[in-house]
């Protein structure tokens, strides 16, 4: 079974620009979860989608967001970016999202690097 | 949200067996306990789960007291590949319902 797949691993802006970071599930998993990685603030919650729902959002501005498409599918984009929005973007699937035994599997991340 | 503290760093030297303890006083009743690994520039990587007493699989222990505001993760006989990050994490549901914390970055040496 293929694990979760992240798009794509680098990636160099300039900020002001727009990005889109793309992540595909495991096979199955319909919850998709997105998490920001810096050394200063750790691993930091973005946001959780289930058929295609935004469930949970953490505290970050509104140039963060995301959707989920019907195949489970999730993307997220950092719209006018700033350098502090350089970090390591994580993506994790898990299924059932409704069992208290919610174990999330992780892609390698897509690292951004904003100058 | 259940808030988690586990010790900044460790050291060990292989083949020793190395104890990380995570404190969880706000634990909810129907949270888990999930640990977590991570390697430099990759993804966390699930090790571990449970909800109370001990859970034993292929590469590690959990040990959960009656109380369960704490639990121990139990690495037998570390070696160098097991220096990493472990993430202890208390949760339910879903993602948005728990936190990871700091970690712990654990060190082996030979």
């Amino acid at each position: 079974k293929a694990g979760v797949t992240q798009t794509p691993r680098y990636l160099i802006k300039t900020r002001g620009q727009q990005v889109t970071l793309s992540c595909s599930p495991i096979s199955g998993h319909r919850s998709v979860s997105w998490y920001q990685q810096t050394p200063g603030q750790g691993l930091q919650f973005l946001f959780e989608y289930f058929s295609e729902t935004q469930r949970n959002k953490g505290n970050f501005p509104g140039r963060f967001s995301g959707r989920q498409f019907s195949n489970s599918r999730s993307e997220m984009n950092v719209s006018t970016l700033e350098l502090g929005d350089s970090a390591l973007y994580l993506c994790a699937s898990s299924s059932p999202p409704d069992s208290f035994e919610n174990i999330q599997y992780f892609g390698a991340g897509t690292r951004l690097s904003v100058l | 949200l259940a808030k988690t503290t586990q010790p900044i760093s460790m050291d060990s030297y292989e083949g020793q067996e190395v104890n990380i303890t995570c404190s969880h006083n706000n634990i909810a009743t129907n949270d888990y306990i999930t640990w977590y690994q991570q390697f430099p520039s990759q993804g966390p990587r699930f090790i571990i789960q449970g909800y109370k007493t001990k859970v034993t699989n292929e590469v590690a222990s959990l040990f959960i007291p009656a109380d369960r505001k704490s639990s121990t993760l139990s690495l037998p006989r570390v070696s160098l590949s097991d220096t990493a990050v472990y993430y202890c994490l208390v949760g339910g549901t879903n993602a948005g319902k728990s936190t990871f914390g700091d970690g712990t970055t654990l060190t082996v040496k030979p």
